[in-house]
Order: structure tokens, then sequence, then C-alpha cells
């Protein structure tokens, strides 16, 4: 069973890093690429980037271009979302989802991460 | 970048009923446009991909129709497990995927 994990809440500071996580299991974890999602409270979906853990290869939405870094480590089938300084406007749920293939919409979600930025 | 529209934002229809969602790109998409199911405190779950096509385990109520620039989600009946919000995404041209702004299908 293709299953996604994702770390727990997070609950951080104006300026503070942050990486949270995402366990792929279940399938070949350097054969899928892997998205992040945002999701601010009480709005929709906005797609932020994708990795192919095979090979490390990364696209960002220009959105996101520059504000977070996508990486994965293939040994521990994990891939991760990192901020080096947050704003309270990161406050949102984030999704790693996996598509079937390149050119497919997202058939795996994880459960989430709540990140909140508050002073 | 292409920009999904949703409409409408909110729509109430009865149980067993049945609900049209649309969703309009800016540009064509071919049939590269997929509809997702949210509800509360869950993350989405794909319903529909390729326009058309419903996912493993999918529900034969739920229907898919368009190409280009026009879509239509289709729910023939609704049941009560149906209520939440729909988006539509757009993979025609990925990564640089888009989502719609959602509609909120609510009970009547």
């Amino acid at each position: 069973e293709v299953q996604l994990v994702q770390s727990g809440a997070e609950v951080k500071k104006p300026g503070e890093s942050l990486k949270i996580s995402c366990k792929g299991s279940g399938y070949s974890f350097t054969s899928y690429w892997i998205g992040w999602v945002r999701q601010m409270p009480g709005k929709g979906l906005e797609w932020m980037g994708i990795i192919y853990p095979g090979d490390s290869d990364t696209r960002y939405s220009p959105s996101f271009q520059g504000q977070v870094t996508i990486s994965a480590d293939k040994s521990i089938s994990t891939a991760y979302l990192q901020w080096s300084s947050l704003k309270a406007s990161d406050t949102a749920m984030y999704y790693c989802a996996r598509p079937q293939t390149s050119h497919w919409p997202y058939d795996y979600w994880g459960q989430g991460t709540l990140v909140t930025v508050s002073s | 970048e292409i920009v999904m529209t949703q409409s409408p934002a909110t729509l109430s229809v009865s149980p067993g009923e049945r609900a049209t969602l649309s969703c309009r790109a800016s540009q064509s998409v071919s049939s590269n446009l997929a509809w997702y199911q949210q509800k509360p405190g869950q993350a989405p779950r794909l319903l529909i991909y390729g326009a058309s096509t419903r996912a493993t385990g999918i529900p034969a109520r739920f229907s898919g129709s368009g190409s280009g620039t026009e879509f239509t989600l289709t729910i023939s009946s609704l049941q009560s497990e149906d209520f939440a919000v729909y988006y539509c995404q757009q993979y025609n041209n990925w990564p640089q995927d888009t989502f719609g702004q959602g509609t909120k299908l609510e009970i009547k």
C-alpha cells in the first residue's frame, strides 16, 4: 500500500527556520515524483514545487521559487520542504502528494502538516 | 500561468439531486484536467483525471466531461458524503500545475 506520512504540526516564530518531511512507503521512492501543495487557512490549493528523488530534479512554482527549498533523501525515502526564515504568511497546511507518473495528477496524498507562524 | 476558474463558488443542492460544477481554463489544457474532493480536515482525494476517467474506487455517480477550456463535474444523485469542496486542476503544463479556487457543495 502506497503511503505518504508527513511530520507533525509545527509552531514557529517569524524569522525561524523549519524543515518538514514526507516519508514514502509501499513503492519505489526513487521512481516517482513528489510534489508539495500549500493550503492557507480557509483557502484553496496552491502547487509549490516537485522533486524526482531518483536524481533530485526539482522544479518550483514561480510563486515559491526562492521562498522554499525542496529536497529528498532517498536513503530514507523522505522528501522535505524547508524555509530559512518563516513569515506569518507561511501559516498554512502543507501537503505532499505523488503523481502516478510525470504529466499526471496527484493520486496519493500525505495527511498534511500544519505550520503556524506567530510571534 | 494557466488560470483555472471554478463556478459557482458555492452550490446548494438537496440530497438525491444532481450537482453540476464548472471549471474554465484561461487557455486550452486539452484533456489534462483532474477533479479532487476535499472534506474538512482531510487531504484532497483524486476523483477524475483525463477530464472524464474516474480514479480507482470512485463511484459511478461522479462523471467528468469537457476538453480544451471548459469542463464539468457532475454528481448524479448526491449522497450525504458528497458534500465537500471540489477543486479542478490542470496538468497540461506539468509540472506547473494550477488549481481552481474550489466550489463548496453544501446541503440545501
